[in-house]
């Protein structure tokens, strides 16, 4: 089981690039890296997947190295609109492994 | 635009009743999923179901049970709810396997009293 690691909260100014780290140490060959966005009293909502090297996509990019023990959420020139919950979730396409997101990152974003 | 409904936003129980939490969704996925997020803890997986009747334990499935008998409805069942199944329950649907995108519906808060 792959587990994931998060720092707990990040604060950043509009305008800035954030950069969120997940550790997941025991990844296996087959799982996949996900990131989530959470708003208060909504569910999470996909913003990227990467399985190695780098992802990017209107939103964000997603930064993985060679051993992909870590990933990196790379959010360009944040707004207030961004201050969310982010999730790293690491999981394979196989229906008997479980599933393990991360505690989250609490992004809150100042003007 | 895909979407994965859930019965109630918001539901107060006593403890000791039977609870039912309905999720629905549009895409004709193969794969539903009921988590719960407490403070602290993110999310955890209770209960997957991978095909009609077809159901598999998550990380916390203790006092929960499953129903799936059409593709389109994943239910999440307190046999007996108790006051430390206060939370906020979420129902997601991914096409292929854990690692594809899950669709998340808006939540339930569940409070036993």
């Amino acid at each position: 089981l792959a587990k994931t690691t998060q720092p707990i909260s990040m604060d950043s100014y509009e305008g800035q690039e954030v950069n969120i780290t997940c550790s997941h140490n025991n990844i296996a060959t087959n799982d996949y890296i996900t990131w989530y966005q959470q708003f208060p009293s909504q569910g999470p909502r996909f913003i990227i997947q990467g399985y190695k090297t780098k992802v990017t996509n209107e939103v964000a990019s997603l930064f993985i190295p060679a051993d992909r023990k870590s990933s990196t959420l790379s959010l360009p020139r944040v707004s207030l609109s961004d201050t969310a919950v982010y999730y790293c979730l690491v999981a394979s396409g196989y229906n008997t492994d479980k599933l393990i997101f991360g505690t989250g990152t609490r992004l809150q974003v100042f003007p | 635009d895909v979407k994965v409904t859930q019965s109630s936003r918001y539901l107060v129980k006593r403890t000791g009743e039977k609870v039912f939490l309905e999720c629905v969704q549009d895409m004709d996925h193969e794969n539903m999923f009921w988590y719960r997020q407490d403070p602290g803890l993110g999310l955890r997986l209770i209960y997957f179901s991978y095909d009609v009747k077809m159901k598999e334990k998550g990380d916390i499935p203790e006092g929960y049970s499953v129903s799936r008998e059409k593709k389109e409805r994943f239910s999440l069942i307190l046999e007996s709810a108790s006051t430390n199944q206060t939370s906020m329950y979420l129902c997601a649907g991914a096409s292929g396997g854990r690692g594809d995108t899950q669709y998340f519906g808006p939540g339930t808060r569940l409070t036993v009293l």
